[in-house]
Formats: C-alpha cells, structure tokens, sequence
C-alpha cells in the first residue's frame, strides 16, 4: 500500500498561533487526500477532503476559515490550523485516497494548544 | 450522526480466546472496512466487505456483513497480546466518493 506520512508527529503551541501539519503521499500520486481528527478515546471524525488543484471539500461544521487545506502538488497537503486554541488540541490524521475503496492512513499529528 | 456504531466499546479478554467486534450501520453502503489503531497511532486497514459478500476471511480475521440488518462484526480467532489496539469499522456513502465515515470503536485488550 501507498506510504504515508505526517510531520510533525507532534506539536505543541501557544494559544493564537497557527500550526501547519503536512502530510506527504511518499510512493503514490494522490489526487484526493482527506483530513479526520480525533478526540481522545474517540472515534475519527472526517473534516475536508482535499483535492489536489482545487478547493478543498469541508464537512458541515467545519470551519474553512479555521482550517486552511492546500493541496498543490499530488504529493502533498497541508492543514493549517489558524489561531489555534486549546479546543482545537486533538489528533489529526491524515489519509490517501488510493482507488474509490481504499485510503492509506498516515500515522496521524498530535497537537496540543496551550 | 454516526454512521457506524461498535459494541462493546471495550473487550477484555485472555490470550488465545476470540474476540467478537459488531458494528451497526443506518444508510446504504458499498462496502464495510474494519481498522485497528494502537494508542497514539495511526490506522491499519485490515479488511473491506463489500455490500454484496456475507462473509469473508483473512488470516486469523472473520468479517460478516448482514446488509439487511445494517451490522457487520469483526472475529479475530486465537487473539494475540500483540492483538491490543482499537477497532473501528467504517463505511462509505454509497455516493460514489469514497469518504469514509468511522464508528466509534471497540478498544481491545488482550491479557497474557
């Protein structure tokens, strides 16, 4: 399966900053990446999906201008995540769309806004 | 709302015993995956039904689907320490699109 991964792994910032996390598809060109976070103990919850040259697709409630996707090459996404505060601390995971049935996961981002 | 629901939400057991996962569903699906997760990681695809197969086998994992009941479940036989992580099912719209949609998770331990 396609290779994926995330840096940083983890990250740790004060309140009002903004954070980038990456997510890099290493041996497979990947048009459409999505973006899940996930809540201790909790399930992942599926925030945008990201298609490589275009707008990314965010679910309801999720907030475009909190949470800014780039996916300029097909190798990479970015969520950035803009001034962030402590609600926002949660597991960010990323994943690769590598045919309609079947996404890679990439080993996922913890972020904890101080 | 969720679309896939586990229970139970946590599963105690010994090595060597089986350990059974269900997951319910409410819409119509394609297919029905089912990941594992150690703690602080990421996910680990292991196995996808689709919604026309009942059953289906992978190593020491079973995997049914009961279309007309919205539930599937997920069988490890003869679990393992190394077997501990969370389990999640996951299905997608039927929309053509493959996003996923996660339940909530059966977390797994598995005690020497």
């Amino acid at each position: 399966g396609a290779v994926v991964s995330q840096h940083p792994s983890r990250v740790i910032c004060k309140s009002g900053t903004s954070v980038k996390i990456e997510c890099r598809s290493l041996d497979f060109q990947a048009t459409t990446m999505f973006w899940y976070r996930q809540f201790p103990k909790k399930s992942l919850m599926l925030m945008a999906t990201s298609n490589e040259g275009s707008k990314a697709t965010y679910e309801q409630g999720v907030e475009k201008d909190k949470f800014l996707i780039n996916h300029a090459s097909l190798t990479l996404s970015t969520l950035t995540v803009t001034s962030a505060h402590p609600e926002d601390s949660s597991f960010y995971i990323c994943s690769v769309e590598a045919s309609t049935d079947t996404q890679y996961f990439g080993p996922g981002t913890r972020l904890t806004v101080l | 709302s969720q679309q896939g629901e586990e229970d139970p939400q946590a599963l105690s057991i010994q090595e060597g015993e089986n350990a059974t996962m269900n997951c319910s569903y409410k819409t119509s699906i394609n297919n029905l995956q089912w990941y594992r997760q150690n703690s602080g990681r990421g996910l680990v695809h292991l196995i996808l039904i689709r919604s026309n197969e009942r059953e289906k086998h992978s190593g020491r994992l079973r995997v049914t689907l009961d279309t007309s009941k919205k539930s599937s479940s997920l069988l490890i036989t003869a679990s393992r320490a190394a077997d501990t992580a969370s389990y999640f099912c996951a299905t997608d719209r039927d929309s053509g699109y493959s996003t996923l949609t996660f339940g909530k998770g059966t977390m797994l331990l598995v005690s020497p």
